[in-house]
């Protein structure tokens, strides 16, 4: 059964870090890009970052102003999200996807809501 | 910055049909398809149309996706409407760097 499980998440002050992991099964995980969503508590949809397949591209949205970085390690199946300078607006529910061979975001995860709180 | 704006809420009776619009800020509607994502409360996005107008295996052929160039808009249509299908949805494309962008989303009840 193909699988995306996020964790990592949880309270944190703000200016703290915290890195975020999506542990993937059941599909061959080194051959798709994969991509890191968030959704703020009644908010819509926002994209974060990309990471191509053998990490060779990788991106994040420019709202991000650089505080947060995707990385994968394709012998763990493993996504990362390491963010930096937690800022109050970034409490969300932050999820994991993947087009996995499809022309959509086709796989997703659970999600795994961080807060930022003082 | 390339945005994509949908109505904030839709409703319409069971049984009925509706259309969910979603308008491209700058540029052509047409450059770049367009992904449909259902959400429900507490659960990840499904896709429910991709390319504009396909349907992902499973998907009913009550839901069905268009571009219109005129208005610069893809629209995403329900028929026969259940309350199953009370849910948000979102439309998806790309910005000009070739980056996933979202709508703002809609909340459709069925009421």
């Amino acid at each position: 059964q193909v699988h995306l499980v996020e964790s990592g998440g949880g309270v944190v002050q703000p200016g703290r870090s915290l890195r975020l992991s999506c542990a993937a099964s059941g599909f061959t995980f080194s051959s798709y890009a994969m991509h890191w969503v968030r959704q703020a508590p009644g908010k819509g949809l926002e994209w974060v970052a990309i990471i191509s397949s053998d990490r060779s591209y990788k991106y994040s949205a420019d709202s991000l102003k650089g505080r947060f970085t995707i990385s994968r390690d394709n012998s763990k199946n493993t996504l990362y999200l390491q963010m930096n300078s937690l800022r109050l607006d970034d409490t969300a529910v932050y999820y994991c996807a993947s087009p996995a061979g499809a022309r959509y975001l086709h796989l997703w995860g659970q999600g795994t809501l961080v807060t930022v709180s003082s | 910055n390339f945005m994509l704006t949908q109505p904030h809420s839709v409703s319409e009776s069971p049984g009925k049909t509706v259309t969910i619009s979603c308008t491209a800020s700058s540029g052509s509607i047409a450059s770049n398809y367009v992904v449909w994502y259902q959400q429900r409360p507490g659960s990840a996005p499904t896709a429910v149309i991709y390319e504009d107008n396909r349907r992902p295996s499973g998907v009913p052929d009550r839901f069905s996706g268009s571009i219109d160039r005129s208005t610069n808009s893809a629209s995403l249509t329900i028929s026969g409407l259940t309350t199953e299908d009370e849910a948000d949805y979102y439309c998806q494309s790309y910005d000009a760097n070739s980056h996933v962008l979202f709508g703002g989303g809609t909340k459709l009840t069925v009421l």
